[in-house]
């Protein structure tokens, strides 16, 4: 049973463009939790998703930031026209059941340079 | 004030030595976390509580709910163990998929 799959693993962009960060959860996990530590700061929530609906998207910046959690696939964070302050590791984490009870799995990290 | 304080920020311990990682925490909680992240790496989590004790190996977690408090204990310390420890504490209070996190704290574990 393979663990939380993310990639890429290292993602480059210049400023102003898309980025897009996948999330397979582990087999039978249908929650997903997307979490951003940002260089020399703790981890800080943004979105938890069960598939095809967003539960709470309170951590998620306003604007440029999307996250979906299809039906069939991984679940994707979506930043659009990147800055340099989005440079970060997302970690995804999943859980077989809803946050109140559910231990949770992350994934090794999606780490985002913004140039 | 934050949330969630863990001390010490950074610690370094001689291999074999017994180690101690302190959480506090201001809000109701319906459960806390204890994660390991090695530098550059991934995220494991090591317990997940909301009453008494867990022990997995050479780590034990306490919690006192009474006064918003736990523990993380390390017996029998090796270099292996050096990585970032993690408390972080899901909000009774808060919305759902919430969880906040300490700042962490260092461990190096020297040979």
């Amino acid at each position: 049973n393979a663990g939380v799959m993310q990639n890429p693993r290292h993602l480059v962009r210049r400023r102003g463009q898309e980025a897009r960060l996948r999330c397979s959860p582990m087999k039978g996990h249908s929650h997903v939790y997307w979490y951003r530590q940002l260089p020399e700061e703790g981890l800080k929530f943004m979105v938890y998703l069960q598939k095809e609906n967003i539960i709470d998207e309170s951590g998620m910046p306003k604007e440029r930031f999307s996250a979906e959690f299809p039906k069939e696939g991984p679940s994707i964070l979506r930043i659009q026209q990147v800055v340099r302050g989005d440079s970060a590791a997302y970690f995804c984490a999943s859980s077989p059941q809803g946050p109140s009870t559910g231990e949770l799995f992350f994934g090794e990290g999606s780490r985002l340079t913004v140039l | 004030k934050n949330e969630v304080e863990q001390s010490p920020q950074n610690l370094t311990a001689q291999e074999g030595e017994f180690i101690t990682i302190n959480c506090s925490y201001s809000v109701g909680i319906s459960a806390l976390h204890w994660l390991q992240q090695h530098p550059g790496g991934g995220i494991v989590s090591l317990f997940m509580l909301s009453s008494g004790k867990k022990k997995h190996g050479r780590l034990i977690a306490t919690i006192n709910i009474q006064e918003k408090h736990s523990s993380l204990h390390i017996t029998a310390s090796h270099p292996r163990d050096s990585a970032v420890y993690i408390c972080a504490v899901r909000d009774y209070g808060g919305s759902q998929g919430n969880l906040i996190f300490g700042k962490g704290t260092k461990l190096s574990v020297k040979p």
